[in-house]
């Protein structure tokens, strides 16, 4: 089947500027993770998805940032106001949850804040 | 608080073996993972240790002692297709929860 997917694939925006990153799990995975990879430095976890649960935000950098994930689904990591130490590799993985350990990774986004 | 360290670069020459350490200190721990990561793509998964001891998968092998918050990745026979970044990641207190990473080693495999 397919794997997480995540668009647009490149984004270039202007300081102050709000963006939405796209991120599609694999179908039937109950646990959704973003991250983020500046250049030098190792990924970043930023929040994490659960079932129904209240998702864990403790590695969201600033309030600038904010995730949802509608119908347990396909998650929109936005980022309003940005800054330019906001340009990095916006990651998202998924896993099938519970005991499972194995979290697929997409393609990321690449954002460049000018 | 939490950390872990793995160095930054290694080398390599094709048909050698070549050991990653990573160490970290934490306040909770799960499971400690490895990733694969070529040049503009996604993290792979290569391998996750939760009890002490060696865990070994074709040409590629993980160590985990919790005791001493200590990891290695080590792979043998090298080939090319090996050059790549290796990721050293923890996870705290349950399975399934977020991955807490090192910033990576850079691994250089020549001819």
């Amino acid at each position: 089947g397919a794997g997480v997917s995540q668009s647009p694939s490149n984004k270039v925006t202007e300081k102050g500027k709000d963006v939405e990153l796209r991120c599609d799990p694999i179908s039937g995975h109950t646990a959704l993770y973003w991250y983020r990879q500046s250049l030098g430095q190792g990924l970043e976890f930023l929040i994490y998805f659960q079932g129904n649960s209240a998702p864990d935000k403790s590695g969201l950098p600033s309030d600038r940032f904010s995730a949802e994930r509608t119908g347990g689904s396909v998650s929109t990591l936005t980022i309003q106001r940005t800054q330019q130490e906001d340009s990095a590799v916006y990651l998202c993985a998924s896993s099938s949850g519970g005991s499972a350990h194995e979290q697929f990774f997409g393609p990321g986004t690449r954002l460049t804040v000018l | 608080g939490q950390n872990i360290d793995q160095p930054t670069e290694m080398t390599a020459t094709e048909g050698a073996i070549v050991q990653i350490n990573c160490t970290y200190q934490t306040s909770g721990f799960n499971g400690l993972f490895w990733y694969q990561q070529h040049a503009g793509e996604a993290p792979t998964f290569l391998s996750y240790n939760v009890l002490d001891g060696l865990e070994e998968k074709g040409r590629f092998s993980s160590f985990l002692s919790r005791s001493k918050g200590y990891s290695y990745l080590l792979l043998k026979e090298l080939q090319m297709k090996d050059s790549a970044s290796y990721l050293c990641a923890f996870t705290r207190n349950q399975a399934g929860t977020a991955l807490i990473f090192g910033k990576g080693t850079t691994l250089s495999v020549s001819s």
